[in-house]
């Protein structure tokens, strides 16, 4: 079965502490993705990493970084998290480059208070 | 950069009458076009995607057709359905200097009322 696990799926974390947002997927994709899901903003690219320890900045990488050991795991860390990065955070993985389908994780709730 | 615009993020309609929702995009490539929807409390899923020669998608009722021309990717149903109440994300995939990438618009929210 083609699935997209995320864990843990609800957060709630003071500032200052480190999160870790963990991610696994069973379709032997090479390519992962996490994006941060707010209002209005759409689904906005954190990292993207193209195979183990391949990975790459994207749109919105500040305050944030990844490490990818395996090829099914892909884990987003934030050291010191601030208030601002409250939102649902989303997995993604897909196979190949241009054209090809991304299949996503239910999401995890993260909130910083 | 590439970017996606979606100028509409809340869209209502009453059932039984058409959908379009407007996605234009910006990209130095030929990039491919996606349409992806998020029902309430899932994740996203794809909706329907383009092709590289000049067939339009269709999946569910729903349909797209990519102009170059016009840099844009609008999504189309003739009907729409209560179970059609969503958020709709248009994303395109390009290239950067690493590899393939999927940028997303802001998203449209679909409310269909009886």
């Amino acid at each position: 079965d083609m699935k997209v696990t995320q864990m843990p799926r609800y957060l709630i974390k003071r500032m200052g502490e480190n999160v870790l947002l963990e991610c696994g997927q069973d379709m032997s994709h090479e390519t992962m993705y996490w994006y941060r899901q707010d209002p209005g903003l759409g689904l906005q690219l954190i990292y993207i990493s193209y195979d183990v320890d391949s990975n790459s900045e994207g749109d919105i990488p500040k305050g944030y970084r990844v490490s990818r050991k395996k090829r099914e795991h892909f884990s987003l860390i934030l050291d010191s998290a601030k208030t601002n990065q409250t939102s649902v955070y989303f997995c993604a993985s897909s196979s190949g480059t241009t054209g090809n389908t991304l299949y996503f994780g239910e999401g995890s709730r993260l909130i910083v208070v | 950069g590439d970017s996606v615009t979606q100028t509409e993020g809340l869209v209502t309609l009453t059932e039984g009458l058409p959908v379009m929702l407007n996605c234009t995009y910006q990209s130095t490539y030929s990039p491919f076009l996606f349409w992806y929807v998020q029902h309430l409390n899932e994740a996203p899923k794809l909706l329907l995607k383009s092709f590289t020669d000049n067939k339009r998608p269709e999946h569910q009722g729903f349909h797209a057709t990519l102009h170059k021309s016009s840099s844009s990717f609008h999504l189309q149903k003739s009907s729409a359905q209560l179970s059609d109440s969503a958020l709709y994300y248009c994303a395109l995939s390009s290239f950067n200097n690493a590899g393939a990438k999927l940028t997303f618009g802001g998203g449209t929210r679909l409310t269909v009322r009886p």
